[in-house]
């Protein structure tokens, strides 16, 4: 089974206006790591917006927000008033369990546009 | 601060061929990976090492070895190139800041190709 299930191959959004990236997780640890990655066409894997299981609050870094729904297993991100250097590949990761925390899960991506 | 070197960028090989890939942090991190990302398939790991001198299997280890030659340099080894290990190469490092948090830092990437 995919650890990291992103859905949306491709999406397209307009300048300044908010987007929603989706990501689905699968694991059986109460500890885990949710990350998300941005990789702009010169290939380098950017570090962007971290959440941990047992955070109570989404995490937030400038305009980027995670939308932490433990139950339903998901982790989407929010991009707020897109920008056009925000096209690029997006992942989403994950680190799972105490004893194989050094462990991570990449999903397939989503390349995001940004139109004019 | 130069983060996570790779070298080389680019490499082409024959198939048969052998060949290093290297990885240098200057971040002080005890952890270091390799990462493999073919197209459409996201990242997937090779090898990792927790700590110097530990290194353990990732998802897609087999053609491959490593090398935790000390705290900083993680090397990634195909003794016998194939075709099937044509990919874009990722070395990556972290820290364990605390128990589920544990942030990578990526290198440019290794451009290889095996014909």
């Amino acid at each position: 089974a995919q650890k990291i299930t992103q859905t949306q191959p491709g999406m397209f959004v307009q300048e300044k206006e908010a987007v929603t990236l989706d990501c689905t997780y699968d694991t059986s640890d109460q500890s885990y790591g949710l990350f998300w990655y941005k990789q702009p066409s010169s290939g380098e894997m950017i570090f962007l917006i971290y959440q941990g299981s047992y955070d109570e609050q989404n995490a937030t870094e400038g305009r980027y927000s995670l939308n932490f729904q433990k139950a339903r297993k998901s982790a989407n991100l929010v991009i707020s008033a897109s920008q056009l250097g925000d096209s690029a590949m997006y992942f989403c990761a994950m680190r799972e369990g105490s004893y194989n925390f050094n462990k991570f899960y990449f999903g397939s991506g989503t390349k995001l546009n940004v139109k004019p | 601060n130069a983060g996570v070197t790779q070298t080389p960028k680019f490499q082409v090989l024959k198939t048969g061929q052998s060949m290093t890939l290297q990885c240098a942090q200057d971040m002080n991190h005890n952890s270091m990976y390799w990462y493999r990302q073919d197209p459409g398939m996201g990242l997937r790991l090779i090898y990792y090492s927790a700590s110097e001198g530990t290194t353990d299997k990732g998802e897609v280890p087999n053609g491959y070895n490593v090398s935790r030659l000390n705290k900083r340099e993680f090397s990634l080894r195909l003794e016998s190139a194939a075709p099937s290990q044509t990919s874009v190469y990722f070395c990556a490092s972290s820290e364990l800041y605390r128990v589920d948090k544990n942030i990578q830092y990526f290198g440019a990437g290794t451009r290889l190709s095996v014909l």
